[in-house]
């Protein structure tokens, strides 16, 4: 089975900086994602991380690190359609979720 | 592209009714396919997932059931609806890739609400 906590919510001013971060245990690994998810919204792949290190993606930026069973999501240069909930989720044979972090950003 | 469509959007079903909800996907071949439901506020929880025509994993005990009649197919059912059974039902597919992994892509789910 997994584990996997991300805090529950956050908030950040319009044009700040905002890192979501996600410990995880598991049995198996072949990768960690992260996904965003509007209300009301299916959620859309935005990250894929299966090596340490960071991945970056525009705004968005993704850190692994394995050993020690921890990502985060980071997010820059804030945008009010950045409110959203974010969703750190981890494969070993299925991919697993944890409960989302909602960030609202506020102007 | 792919493309993931599921159907319907949204039904309000009385408890004791029977659900269908489908999922088709277009632009890709021997997909894994999943089902998947988020109850108000909670996580994403895997229901089904599948590999292929015909093989079916159930992952949590519950009055569901799945199947897949064509390889771009995959059906949630259910017999006789519970209350419990509420929630937002997401199909998605996946097809391993080695810069991408396992990535799943989401349909747009479906709103189901048992009264």
């Amino acid at each position: 089975g997994q584990n996997i906590d991300q805090p529950t919510e956050m908030t950040a001013t319009e044009g700040a900086i905002v890192q979501i971060n996600c410990t995880y245990q598991t049995s198996g690994f072949n990768g960690l994602f992260w996904y965003q998810q509007h209300a009301g919204e299916a959620p859309t792949f935005l990250s894929y991380n299966v090596l340490d290190g960071l991945e970056e993606k525009g705004r968005f930026s993704s850190f692994l690190s394995r050993s020690k069973g921890y990502s985060y999501l980071l997010l820059k240069e804030l945008q009010m359609k950045d409110s959203a909930s974010y969703l750190c989720a981890v494969a070993d044979y299925k991919l697993s979720f944890g409960a989302g972090t909602t960030v609202t950003v506020r102007a | 592209s792919q493309t993931i469509h599921q159907w319907p959007a949204t039904l309000v079903q009385p408890v004791g009714s029977p659900l269908s909800l489908e999922c088709t996907v277009e632009g890709t071949s021997n997909p894994n396919l999943y089902w998947y439901r988020q109850a108000a506020g909670r996580g994403l929880q895997l229901l089904f997932y599948s590999v292929g025509i015909g093989q079916i994993s159930s992952e949590v005990p519950q009055n569901l059931s799945a199947s897949r009649p064509q390889d771009r197919q995959f059906i949630l059912s259910s017999k006789k609806l519970l209350l419990s059974d509420s929630g937002f039902y997401l199909c998605a597919w996946s097809v391993l890739g080695e810069a991408s992994g396992n990535t799943i892509y989401f349909g747009e789910g479906s709103w189901l609400t048992v009264v």
